[in-house]
């Protein structure tokens, strides 16, 4: 079984604060890193997809980090907006060419 | 709007009826994939199709009867589901089943069983 961990399950940002969650994975049998984005009432939406140790990603004021020795991957929101509010998951590809998501860490932007 | 469409949206059901959920994409994706997730709970992978053939069916009860007709369509058959069963349905698709390309989701269907 593949253990995916997101910190914190939910977080409480001020309206232009930047802040950012934690998403730990098996270092050992990884292959590639995912993070979505999930609106309430919405479909998850890709916002990256990440493979290699050391690798960042960025789309707007969203990043991520990856550290595939340590088994762990940040993600980043610069300047909070109420738009931001959702629920972001990881979810880890190991081998047989499945996905095992997190519970999400849970983001909601006080204006 | 979503580029992968579900319905219905909303299903409830009784223990004994047959319904079916239904899945659509016109991306050119060859994987699609039925994921249930419960409340406060990550989505669960059910069923992989890869070039519309099953490729992964993670033990899934019997009750659950993935079919592909095409490679735009996805069908999930249901038939004697039991309270449990009660969740989210989500289907994704991808370019491909390899797991290096995002997944794309459509909205879901909640399924309530009386």
């Amino acid at each position: 079984i593949l253990n995916v961990e997101q910190s914190p399950q939910s977080l409480h940002v001020q309206e232009g604060d930047s802040t950012n969650f934690t998403c730990s994975f098996p270092s050992s049998n990884f292959y590639a890193l995912h993070w979505y984005r999930w609106e309430t009432a919405k479909s998850p939406e890709a916002l990256f997809v990440m493979t290699l140790n050391g690798d960042e990603k960025k789309k707007g004021r969203i990043s991520a980090t990856l550290n595939t020795k340590e088994g762990y991957s940040y993600l980043y929101i610069k300047g909070s907006q109420p738009e931001d509010s959702a629920t972001y998951l990881c979810a880890s590809l190991a081998a047989g060419n499945k996905l095992t998501f997190g519970g999400g860490t849970r983001v909601l932007v006080k204006p | 709007d979503t580029e992968v469409t579900q319905t219905p949206k909303h299903l409830v059901m009784g223990m004994t009826n047959k319904k079916s959920l239904k899945c659509e994409q016109h991306m050119g994706h060859r994987a699609m994939y039925w994921y249930k997730q419960k409340a406060k709970k990550p989505p669960e992978l059910m069923f992989v199709y890869s070039y519309e053939k099953l490729s992964i069916n993670e033990s899934v009860p019997s009750r659950f009867s993935p079919e592909c007709p095409n490679s735009s369509l996805l069908n999930l058959h249901l038939h004697a589901l039991q309270p449990e069963d009660s969740a989210l349905y989500l289907c994704a698709s991808s370019q491909d089943s390899l797991g290096f390309q995002p997944q794309h989701f459509g909205d879901g269907t909640r399924l309530s069983i009386l």
